[in-house]
């Protein structure tokens, strides 16, 4: 069990561009978790996957946010067209069944 | 909606002193889980307890003690004897069914629990 891997670890990207996230759970978790959290606040939820299925959003999931989880692997996390206000962690988790979460270390997106 | 308030936005003791931190919820579910995290600089979020609506019996594991009383919906949690090492911040969440059993969480806003030397 090597826990749930996150990278890149840190991301500044210049306004306007785009990024992408990748999240590796661990290998026997069909659960999979976006969260985001701006400083000073709690994690917030952005979506989830079950397998492949990507199966609730997020109202924080704006249209520039897309997230994949081909062959319910690795997940992706794509921001197209970067805001300032999109500075943030991102944490990924991973599950099974109905036990606690497993967050990885998280992407530090600096928007400037 | 679902809602968790941790009301201590900051805490700093010293070394060796006991400290709680609170946590208040309000959920219209029956069925939920509490859970407590920590968060340290490095930036993971560090699993401590998950404990079930239905079972309220406090738990002790080492120096942390956790008291859930769903009267007064709380779900504190106590360092015994705290040390720098338990400098972080820490946060209580909920968690809310989603689709085939899944759960996502709702977490408070954290409590930043500083111990000096």
């Amino acid at each position: 069990d090597t826990g749930v891997s996150q990278n890149p670890r840190h991301k500044i990207t210049k306004r306007g561009q785009n990024v992408t996230f990748r999240c590796d759970p661990i290998s026997e978790h069909n659960r999979l978790y976006w969260y985001r959290q701006t400083l000073g606040q709690g994690p917030e939820f952005l979506t989830y996957f079950q397998n492949e299925a990507q199966l609730e959003k997020s109202r924080l999931l704006s249209d520039r946010f897309s997230a994949e989880r081909p062959k319910g692997s690795f997940s992706t996390l794509e921001i197209q067209r970067t805001e300032q206000g999109d500075s943030a962690m991102y944490l990924c988790a991973s599950s099974s069944t109905n036990y606690g979460y497993t967050f990885g270390s998280g992407t530090r997106l600096t928007v400037v | 909606a679902q809602k968790v308030t941790q009301a201590q936005t900051e805490i700093s003791v010293v070394e060796k002193e006991d400290v709680t931190l609170d946590c208040v919820y309000e959920t219209r579910d029956t069925t939920y889980y509490l859970f407590w995290y920590k968060q340290p600089p490095s930036g993971e979020l560090v699993f401590l307890i998950r404990r079930n609506s239905f079972d309220e019996q406090n738990e002790i594991s080492g120096r942390y003690s956790w008291n859930f009383q769903k009267s007064t919906s709380s779900f504190n949690f106590t360092i015994t004897a705290s040390q720098v090492v338990d400098s972080a911040v820490y946060f209580c969440a909920l968690s809310e069914a989603v689709i085939q059993g899944a759960q996502k969480l709702v977490f408070g806003q954290g409590t930043r629990l500083t111990i000096n030397p």
